[in-house]
């Protein structure tokens, strides 16, 4: 399986502000996914990034809010774009790999908006 | 995907065997059963999953029934780092294939 590592860790930031998360795999991924993880609840997944082309949204999330980048096929990028406190989840990426593909998961970003 | 049903919160003591059970009535011919366990505010583990077959790995042991409409995750022997929060997915695993995470069980191992 994948190693994959995510920064930062936690951040607390001020409502208004943008912040943008990390995920770095130890190995080349076709496929990256980013999921929200809302306090107490189960995860929802938010876009699928592939390299070379544009983030697949899922329904309720718009690249305006949450743009994605995906340089190279073991980088990406989250954005979480003009925070407010609704923001504050946990952000987890993940990337798939093997046949069936299965999906495995970075430790996660916590975020707190104040 | 298929939708899948799981029990809220089990019990397990220390040493014993915890089997969780899935229902995934409306699965296809398709779709794999995953399971994924997610320790307190960590990312999701993979555990393991299956097709039709029973299947074993140095994790658990993952029971389907023949009619592929429910499953049994069994950890064979519990410790209290098992106690987390255990997600029953089943998904086509294509290439386009997406993790869809219900509300899982909680397990709590109990010494």
């Amino acid at each position: 399986s994948a190693v994959i590592s995510q920064k930062p860790s936690r951040d607390i930031c001020q409502r208004g502000t943008s912040l943008t998360i990390q995920c770095q795999v130890d190995s080349q991924v076709t496929m990256m996914f980013w999921y929200r993880q809302q306090p107490g609840q189960s995860l929802t997944l938010i876009a699928t990034a592939n390299q070379g082309s544009e983030a697949t949204y899922e329904s309720g999330f718009v690249i305006d809010k949450f743009p994605i980048s995906r340089p190279n096929l073991t980088f990406s990028t989250l954005t979480v774009s003009n925070m407010s406190p609704e923001d504050s989840s946990i952000y987890l990426c993940s990337v798939a790999g093997g046949s069936p593909e299965t999906q495995y998961f970075g430790p996660g970003t916590r975020l707190l908006v104040l | 995907d298929a939708k899948t049903t799981q029990p809220p919160s089990m019990d397990c003591a220390e040493g014993r065997a915890a089997n969780l059970p899935c229902n995934h009535s409306t699965i296809s011919g398709n779709e794999y059963v995953y399971w994924y366990r997610q320790i307190h505010s960590q990312g999701p583990q993979y555990i393991i999953h299956g097709l039709k077959n029973n299947e074993t790995n140095e994790m658990a042991s993952l029971i389907i029934t023949e009619d592929r409409k429910s499953s049994t995750l069994i950890l064979p022997h519990a410790t209290l780092r098992d106690t987390a929060v255990y997600y029953c997915i089943v998904s086509s695993g294509g290439s386009n294939y997406k993790l869809t995470f219900g509300k899982g069980t909680l397990l709590t191992v109990n010494p």
